[in-house]
């Protein structure tokens, strides 16, 4: 069974711009989640989507979105960049059992570069 | 206080030695404990999944939760060079909400040959 894909690998964007980054699940799984990882702060919680409809959202802005559509593929949209914005962007997919309680399965995520 | 405390390391053994990693937390409401692997420019990796306290063995990997004293550990047997990575504890209460899956800071490990 194939793993979480991320795409694209590596991004380099400047301030003020916008950025969407895609991620597959793992095939069946119906709940993904977006994670941002940064040296200083770790892996934090962005969000996570359930049949197309956000179930959980992290504290993070506005700036930060993101959608799911019918066949669980997801996208995550990050508008206005800041150099601050400069992060690992992890995705992870799980089974439907509940928020949380299922094993998650990260992707390799996208590296997003702010200049 | 931050809601997962882990010592960053590094954490420096010999080849063959029992590596024993902790977290501490606290939020009373978690009762899913998980510990993630990541290499180095990859993802995590799941390598132990607990609910509620006890100890739980997988090959050389032991994971043991405390909830009385919110503490969490992994132990690694006869560590190999392989496991050199960063390990993450992680933890979510049931239904998620705004923590989501929140993470430890990660330990960086380094088994010596």
């Amino acid at each position: 069974k194939a793993g979480v894909t991320q795409t694209p690998r590596y991004l380099i964007k400047t301030r003020g711009q916008q950025v969407t980054l895609s991620c597959s699940p793992i095939s069946g799984h119906r709940s993904v989640s977006w994670y941002q990882q940064t040296p200083g702060q770790g892996l934090q919680f962005l969000f996570e989507y359930f049949s197309e409809t956000q179930r959980n959202k992290g504290n993070f802005p506005g700036r930060f979105s993101g959608r799911q559509f019918s066949n669980s593929r997801s996208e995550m949209n990050v508008s206005t960049l800041e150099l601050g914005d400069s992060a690992l962007y992890l995705c992870a997919s799980s089974l439907e059992r509940g928020a949380f309680t299922d094993t998650q399965y990260f992707g390799p995520g996208t590296r997003l570069t702010v200049l | 206080q931050k809601e997962v405390e882990q010592d960053p390391g590094p954490l420096s053994v010999p080849e063959g030695a029992i590596v024993s990693l902790n977290c501490t937390y606290s939020n009373s409401a978690f009762q899913y404990f998980m510990w993630y692997r990541q290499y180095s420019r990859k993802g995590p990796e799941l390598l132990m999944y607990t609910y509620s306290s006890g100890n739980k063995e997988d090959g050389r990997f032991t994971a043991q939760v405390d909830k009385s004293s919110k503490y969490i550990s992994l132990f690694i047997r006869d560590s190999q060079p392989s496991d050199s990575a960063t390990y993450l504890c992680a933890m979510s209460a049931p239904g998620g909400g705004a923590d989501g899956l929140t993470f430890g800071k990660g330990t960086h490990l380094i088994i010596q040959p």
